[in-house]
This record gives C-alpha cells, structure tokens and sequence, in this order.
C-alpha cells in the first residue's frame, strides 16, 4: 500500500532559528515529490517538485532534498519567520499504472514563535 | 495568478439536508478535484474529474456525488449529510496531466448537526 509518513507531527521553533521536517514514502513506481504549505483556514500553495532525477530543490529560504534509494525526502527552513508557522504536506505522485495518483502525508505543523 | 475559488468559507446543515459546494477556477484548466480534511488523517480524495461531464472516484466517494458541466465549476453534493462528513472540504485543479501542480481553494468548513 502506497503510504507517505511525516515526522515530527508537530515542531515549535524560535524565530530566526533553522528547522528539518522528513517524509518517507512507499509509493511505487515514482513520479515526483512535492512540498506544499497550508497556512491556517487556506488551501495548500506548492512550495517545490522533484522528480526522480533530482536531489535539491530550492525556494528562497526553503531547500527540498530528496533520496530516491531510500525514498526519504526533507524540507529544510532557514532562518525562520513568524509567517513560517503553517501546516507542512508532502505528496508523493505515482508512475507507471497508477500514473499521477497522489498520496499526501499527514502534514507537519510548525509553529515559529518571537 | 491561478484562482480557485469555493462559495462558502463556513457552513452549518442539519443532518438529512442536500448540501452543494461549488468550485470555480479561472485558467482554463482540465482536471478538477474534491478532497476532505480532516486532524491526523490529512487530505483525501473524495472525486476527481478530468474533462467536462466526467468524473472518477476517488479514495472516500461514499456519501458524496459530483457534477461538472462547464470546464470552470465543479460541484460536490453531499445528498443526505450526516454528521460524520463534518469536515473542511477543499476544491483543486490542475492543468493537463495527473502529475502538474494542484492549485487549491481556501476550503469549506462544514459542520453537520
């Protein structure tokens, strides 16, 4: 069963410091990761893709990394903002038969307090 | 800048009522999507739709029916709400392909009394 873990559930950080949420994931065959930021009572804005042939992605102050051996990838945040503080969702799209299903994760929610 | 919007932000029904949420988006895009929300169990597909007049289930179908009949609205009837699909509901598109980029609505938080 295709299945997208992300951990921690929840992480309260001060501002300015940096911060790595993980996602693990067991979808088969793989097309592309994405990063998604969900701030409170809007909908999800994507932050990155990647598609199996790379490793970084950037965004300004976030970095997606990913390891397509290990199927694990991470959002790393650098020097946090007040305005970081949203829900952190990865999702994972499938290849191959089940071409562009997607299966999200649980989501990760950070908070970044003054 | 693609636009999605959803014609409620928060709504309240009685259990047994027929409820409608509408979805509109502004660029032309093929694929439309209904998902539900909800704590620890993040984001499910309810229906997905990928031209006019066509539609696919999704993970959670059950309860729930759809309908598109212009390219640029897609609607998700609840026919008789029950208090297990007290959820926030949240409409998305996409371009062409299954794997292009979801542009998201700001979400309907329903509650079913």
């Amino acid at each position: 069963k295709n299945q997208v873990e992300q951990s921690p559930q929840s992480l309260i950080i001060l501002e300015g410091k940096n911060c790595t949420l993980q996602c693990n994931y067991t979808v088969s065959p793989f097309s592309n990761l994405r990063w998604y930021k969900q701030d409170t009572g809007r909908g999800p804005v994507s932050l990155t893709i990647m598609t199996f042939s790379e490793n970084t992605k950037s965004n300004g102050r976030y970095t997606a990394t990913l390891d397509a051996d290990t199927k694990q990838s991470s959002l790393h945040i650098t020097a946090s903002q007040l305005s970081d503080s949203a829900s952190y969702i990865c999702v994972v799209s499938a290849g191959g038969t089940s071409y562009g299903k997607l299966t999200f994760g649980q989501g990760t929610i950070l908070t970044v307090h003054p | 800048d693609v636009k999605v919007t959803q014609s409620s932000r928060y709504l309240v029904k009685r259990t047994g009522e027929k409820v409608f949420l509408e979805c509109v988006q502004d660029m032309d895009h093929e694929n439309m999507f209904w998902y539900r929300q909800d704590p620890g169990l993040g984001l499910r597909l309810i229906y997905f739709s990928y031209d006019v007049k066509m539609k696919e289930k999704g993970d959670i179908p059950e309860g729930y029916s759809v309908s598109r009949e212009k390219k640029e609205r897609f609607s998700l009837i609840l026919e008789s709400a029950s208090t297990n699909q007290t959820s926030m509901y949240l409409c998305a598109s996409s371009p062409r392909i299954p794997t292009d980029t979801q542009y998201f609505g700001p979400g309907t938080r329903l509650t079913v009394l």
